[in-house]
């Protein structure tokens, strides 16, 4: 079966770094996002991505974050400069559709620690 | 934005017994429910979902119940195996995006 595949599987960066998160979507999925999960908490939405232009974000993904497809296959995350908040397990998604009522495949994931 | 609740956070279970995992949402509009296995090292998996205009829907050992009026729904596993371990996630769907629960770390024991 297709996935979504994420590198690397752990990130350790300082405080005040950029990082960039790397995805592969399934390759013919049109749709893509982010999801975060701090540790004991929900898996929260950031963005979604279509057409090469954000659909929708949420609260959390602000100025220190963006996304690009900056090639047909691969799907980045960028956080320009982290803060120790931003530590987090970090999920790619893809689908054919939008999500409405449509199949989300995640990625196994990015841990993110700030330190 | 929709608010979901998912109970218990844990849940063990002997090997063949059946485990249940409650969740509630806060946004009536809200029409489509999925549920996400996680294995460990691994990222959500979708096992069902369920749209509301059903009340039940059933895949082998694995079954969902949506109650739309008073606003939850229920994952049911039965003859729960050790593969089953796993945490668990529902999450209900508003406009285009997932909301989720926070989770039921299952354990099935043999």
């Amino acid at each position: 079966e297709p996935e979504v595949t994420q590198t690397p599987s752990h990130q350790v960066t300082q405080m005040g770094q950029e990082v960039i998160l790397r995805c592969v979507p399934i390759s013919n999925h049109l749709y893509f996002y982010w999801y975060r999960q701090i540790l004991g908490q929900k898996v929260e939405f950031l963005v979604s991505f279509y057409n090469n232009e954000i659909s929708e974000k949420s609260e959390i993904f602000d100025d220190q974050f963006s996304v690009e497809r900056p090639d047909g296959s691969n799907f980045t995350l960028k956080i320009r400069s982290t803060k120790l908040e931003d530590s987090a397990m970090y999920f790619c998604a893809s689908s054919l559709y939008r999500a409405h009522n449509e199949k989300l495949f995640f990625g196994s994931g990015t841990q993110l620690s700030v330190l | 934005g929709e608010n979901v609740e998912q109970h218990p956070s844990t849940l063990s279970v002997q090997e063949g017994d059946s485990a249940v995992i409650k969740c509630t949402y806060s946004d009536s509009a809200s029409n489509y429910f999925p549920w996400y296995k996680q294995e460990l090292g691994k990222g959500p998996q979708l096992i069902i979902d369920i749209r509301s205009n059903v009340g039940e829907k059933k895949d082998q050992r694995i079954a969902v119940t949506l109650n739309k009026t008073a606003k939850h729904f229920s994952l049911h596993i039965t003859e729960t195996q050790p593969e089953d371990s796993a945490v668990y996630f529902c999450a209900a769907q508003e406009a285009n995006n997932l909301f989720f629960g926070t989770g039921t770390r299952l354990t099935v024991i043999p």
